[in-house]
């Protein structure tokens, strides 16, 4: 299957500091991936559908201005976390979709362990 | 209400037995991907398997299958022959809309699997 990189993996910062996470699809272009975030023993909450030259579209009660989404290539998505506070730690995971016939699947990075001190 | 409801917070199996995790699903959308996860204690989400709405065939992909009963809105899926690897949690997901792949997924609360020797 299709290849989604997602780094770094763990992050460690001190509150008010950002945060740069990159999204990669490897192997394929994807002109939209999404942000997803989980919180520890919880299920993953689609955060941001990021759009490829074009403004990224937040889901209902995510605040755009601290989640900083760019998707300047059809590789590559970031989520900047601006001014982290310790509620912002959680793991957050990227997906990208390739199309293969009339389904489009749907592929993960690694995840990133955020965890703001 | 909840469009994606996995009702097994945890389940523990016996190596080599069969296993059945429950989904069931809520839409009004004719048009509907529904998709199973894997996630290890890594915290990677792992596809497993796909099942479109409008897909005659339960979908199958090696010792996974969906139990997809379209009437009932749900989506379950099936492991044959567990492994002790099999252990983690498994996500059940909905993808609204005809599969283009501008849509994030909804996912259930997951079901954590144990595999026991």
């Amino acid at each position: 299957g299709a290849v989604v990189s997602q780094h770094p993996s763990r992050v460690i910062c001190k509150s008010g500091t950002s945060v740069k996470i990159e999204c990669r699809s490897l192997d394929f272009q994807a002109t939209t991936m999404f942000w997803y975030r989980q919180f520890p023993k919880q299920s993953l909450m689609l955060m941001a559908t990021s759009n490829e030259g074009s403004k990224a579209t937040y889901e209902q009660g995510v605040e755009k201005d601290k989640f900083l989404i760019n998707h300047a290539s059809l590789t590559l998505s970031t989520l900047t976390v601006t001014s982290a506070h310790p509620e912002d730690s959680s793991f957050y995971i990227c997906s990208a979709g390739e199309r293969t016939g009339r389904k489009t699947e749907a592929f993960f990075g690694q995840g990133t362990r955020l965890t703001v001190v | 209400a909840q469009k994606i409801t996995q009702t097994q917070p945890g389940m523990f199996v016996q190596e080599k037995e069969a296993v059945t995790l429950d989904c069931t699903y809520d839409t009004s959308d004719p048009s509907y991907g529904l998709f199973w996860y894997k996630q290890p204690s890594s915290g990677e989400m792992i596809f497993l398997i796909y099942q479109g709405s409008y897909d005659q065939q339960n979908a199958t992909e090696g010792r996974y299958s969906l139990n997809f009963q379209k009437a009932r809105k749900s989506a379950n899926l099936v492991i044959s022959a567990s492994q002790l690897g099999d252990s983690a949690m498994y996500f059940c997901a909905m993808r609204e809309g005809p599969g283009g792949g501008a849509d994030g997924l909804t996912f259930g609360k997951g079901t954590h699997l144990i595999i026991q020797p």
